[in-house]
Formats: structure tokens, sequence, C-alpha cells
């Protein structure tokens, strides 16, 4: 079946360093893949999205990467900052407008003053 | 102009308790998601509705789990006889495209 997961549960930075983030799927149905951010008591909050006719995605401070010979995304956060600290999930949809999205297990991302 | 709300926030039951839990989506959000999420897990899809139509109910995991959105606005996520391994937050999420937009979840602890 599918599955999306996280190479590493946690990971702990200090503050201005760059973070990464990885995470391996195994649909290569997948077309639309996902980075949320999920802080304590919160819901999922949207942070970068990536079509799979793209390699490379930047937004503010983040840069999603896509290999999708190995299936493998990445997300990069530059200058970490302490409010960066929070649990951070990928997550594939097949289409881009419509139906569910799968979700790894997540990665809690702590930032070290 | 407010995000996704849910309710109640918190929910305890007893073991076979009804509970009805409540999503109000952004205003003229077409899709709305329901997921389940378990203690350091990621959230798991239940149910999807288009409008009032319930699209994809493929991660209900039993018959004790119902979803409705009558009106095509707020939906209710029904769990009848709850047991212990329904303890979980459930989270609604609604789209007007790609993007889905997640309420803050209700906890559910079932005893």
């Amino acid at each position: 079946g599918e599955s999306v997961g996280l190479h590493l549960p946690t990971l702990s930075v200090q503050e201005g360093d760059n973070s990464i983030i990885n995470c391996a799927y195994s649909n290569s149905a997948s077309d639309y893949f996902i980075w949320y951010k999920q802080e304590s008591g919160k819901g999922p909050q949207f942070i970068i999205d990536i079509r799979s006719n793209m390699d490379k995605r930047q937004g503010q401070r983040v840069t999603v990467l896509l290999n999708k010979t190995v299936k493998h995304l990445s997300l990069q956060i530059a200058a970490t900052q302490p409010g960066d600290s929070a649990v951070y999930f990928c997550a594939e949809k097949r289409n881009t407008n419509a139906g569910k999205s799968t979700f790894g297990d997540g990665t809690t991302l702590t930032v070290k003053p | 102009g407010a995000g996704v709300s849910q309710s109640p926030r918190y929910k305890v039951a007893k073991r076979g308790q009804d509970v009805a839990l409540r999503c109000d989506p952004i205003s003229g959000h077409v899709s709305l998601f329901w997921y389940q999420q378990a203690l350091g897990q990621g959230p798991e899809f239940l149910t999807y509705f288009q409008n009032e139509a319930q699209l994809d109910k493929s991660g209900l995991p039993s018959d004790r789990f119902f979803a409705e959105r009558p009106e095509g606005s707020v939906s209710t996520l029904k769990i009848q006889r709850t047991q212990q391994e329904d303890s979980a937050v459930y989270l609604c999420a609604s789209s007007r495209g790609e993007t889905q937009y997640f309420g803050p979840g209700t906890r559910l602890l079932v005893l």
C-alpha cells in the first residue's frame, strides 16, 4: 500500500542554523506534495507545496525539494528560529484539487537558543 | 474571515456513549475533510465531502463512525458506542482549491 514516511522522528538545531527535514514516499502515482507545521494543541498549518512536475520550490525561508527518482522530499528551513519549533509533516495527494491527503508520522524540530 | 472552527475542543466520554463532533468550515469552502490523529502520529484520513456529497468515506474505521454535511457547510462526525481505541484528536479541514485549512481539532478521550 501507499505510505509516506519521515527519516528521523526528531531533529535538534541551534538557532540561526539551517534545518533539513526529510520524507520518503512510496506511491509513484502521487503528484502533489505538501509540508505542514503543527504546534502543540493546534491543527496542521500549510507551509509549502510542490507538484510532481517540479524539482524545487521556494517560499519565505523555506525550500522544498522533490526527487522523484528516489521518491524523496525534503524541507529546508533557513536561519531556524525558536518559533519554528514544532512537528513537521509531509503529505501527498494524487489530485491537486480534490481528495484526501496521506500524511507521514512527523518530525519534531527543536530549536535551541 | 475566521478559520475552521471545531467544537467541542475537548470531550470525555464513557465507553459505550455516543459523541458528536462539529466542524464549521471556512465560508465558501466546497471541500471538507475529517482526519483522526493518534498521539505522536500523523493525521489519518477518515472522510471527504464536496458540498453535501460524501465522496470518500474509505477511512472510516467502522460502521460506528458516521459523518454528515446536510447543507454543504457545517459537518458533524458522530461516533456511536465509543471504544477506548477511539481516543484521538479529530481534525477537520476545508478547502476551496489545493490548500487544506485545518481546525484546532477535538480531543476525544474515551474512558
